[in-house]
Parts: structure tokens; sequence; C-alpha cells
């Protein structure tokens, strides 16, 4: 079966924190995604990545930053974490071939910012 | 840039009610459409999807049809259940490379049995 994991899933970070967010998928899916979804906005593209260590920027990247060190696992890291990136993190992959347009979403990781 | 505007919610219907959630959008090519929904506390899970105009796409007695000349993909249920209780997304992807979804701002519906 499908399966995107994301390794927390409610975070509580302090302004000025290094925040790292997590997430494996175990599907050999060539493009992962990070998305931040808030209420009356719907879901927003940070970065995506279509290959190992390949990254391009989404539509909000702004005091983000990801990496993507091995096929199964794309990292977000926030550098100094501030009140305005509360929100729910939530990642997804894709594949390059047969349902490839298809994302697949983790279960969410909601991020709070004191 | 391409975007998707869906009706706004949140909605709420009782048992069995014939359900609409509207969803239109622009994009510059010929996009495939899709609607996603969200139970509480999980991620998001693909309901349908349609790759061309006049596809219709359906699952779990929930219908939406690709039409390119009004640029609509409407989610259409005959009876709803309580079950169906959820955000649901219209969502586009623009066919190139990784493909992006771009996605609509989410439709809450509730269901009173």
């Amino acid at each position: 079966d499908v399966k995107v994991t994301q390794s927390s899933r409610y975070l509580v970070k302090r302004t000025g924190e290094k925040v790292f967010l997590e997430c494996v998928q175990d599907m050999d899916h060539e493009n992962m995604f990070w998305y931040r979804q808030d209420p009356g906005l719907g879901l927003r593209l940070i970065y995506f990545s279509y290959d190992v260590k390949m990254k391009e920027k989404g539509d909000i990247p702004e005091g983000y930053s990801v990496s993507r060190e091995k096929k199964e696992r794309f990292s977000l890291i926030l550098e100094s974490a501030s009140t305005n990136q509360t929100s729910m993190y939530l990642c997804a992959s894709s594949a390059d071939r047969g349902t490839r347009n298809t994302q697949y979403f983790g279960p969410g990781t909601r991020l709070t910012v004191l | 840039g391409d975007s998707v505007t869906q009706m706004e919610g949140p909605v709420t219907l009782s048992e069995e009610a014939f359900l609409t959630i509207n969803c239109t959008y622009t994009a510059t090519g010929y996009p495939s459409l899709f609607w996603y929904v969200q139970y509480p506390g999980e991620g998001l899970q693909l309901l349908l999807k349609a790759t061309k105009a006049d596809d219709k796409g359906s699952n779990k007695g929930f219908e939406a049809t690709y039409r390119k000349e009004t640029t609509s993909f409407h989610l259409e249920k005959g009876s709803v259940q309580v079950s169906d209780s959820a955000v649901y997304f219209c969502a586009l992807s623009d066919g190139q490379g990784a493909q992006k979804l771009v996605f609509g701002q989410g439709t809450r519906l509730t269901i009173n049995p």
C-alpha cells in the first residue's frame, strides 16, 4: 500500500529556532512536494523536488529551504522559525510514470511557533 | 498563472441530500483536474480525476465532469452520508515536468444525520 510518513503530527517551537520536518515515502517516487495548509487559502506549494539533490521553488519559498539526499526522503527546514510559519505542513509524492499526475499525501505536521 | 476557485463553505446538509460543490479554473494549457478529500485529522486523498475535456471522474458515488467550455469541474453526489463530512479540494495540474498541483481554497462539508 502507498505510504507517505511525516516525522511528527504535532510540533511546538520557539521563535528563532531551526526546525526540521521530515518526510519519507516508500513508493520509489521521483517527485516530492512540501505544502502548507492554512484556512481559507487551501494548500500552497513551498518547494518540490524531481530527483535526488534537485529542488525547485514553489509559490511561497521565502523562509524555507529543503534537502533531498536520498530518493525516499525530503526534508523541509525553517532556518529561523517565525510566528507566521505556524501552519499545517503536508508532504506529498508522485511518480514519473504510470499514475504520474496523482500525488499521495502524508498525514501532515501541525507546527506551532510561539 | 493557473488558479482554481471553489465555492465558499462551510456547507451543511442533511443525510441523503444532493451535493454540489462548484469549482472553476483558469489555465493556459490543457490541465488535468482533481478532487481531493481530507477527513478529520488526516492528509489528503485523491477522490477522483479527469485528464481531458468531457471526461467524467467518479468514485464512492461522487462524480465530476471536465467542462472545457465553462472551465469547470463541479463535484456532485446524489445522496450524501454522515461519513462524507470532510474538506474537499479542487485542484489542477499543468501536466508539465513534476506536475505540480494548484489547489482551490477547500470547502468544508458537514452532513447531519
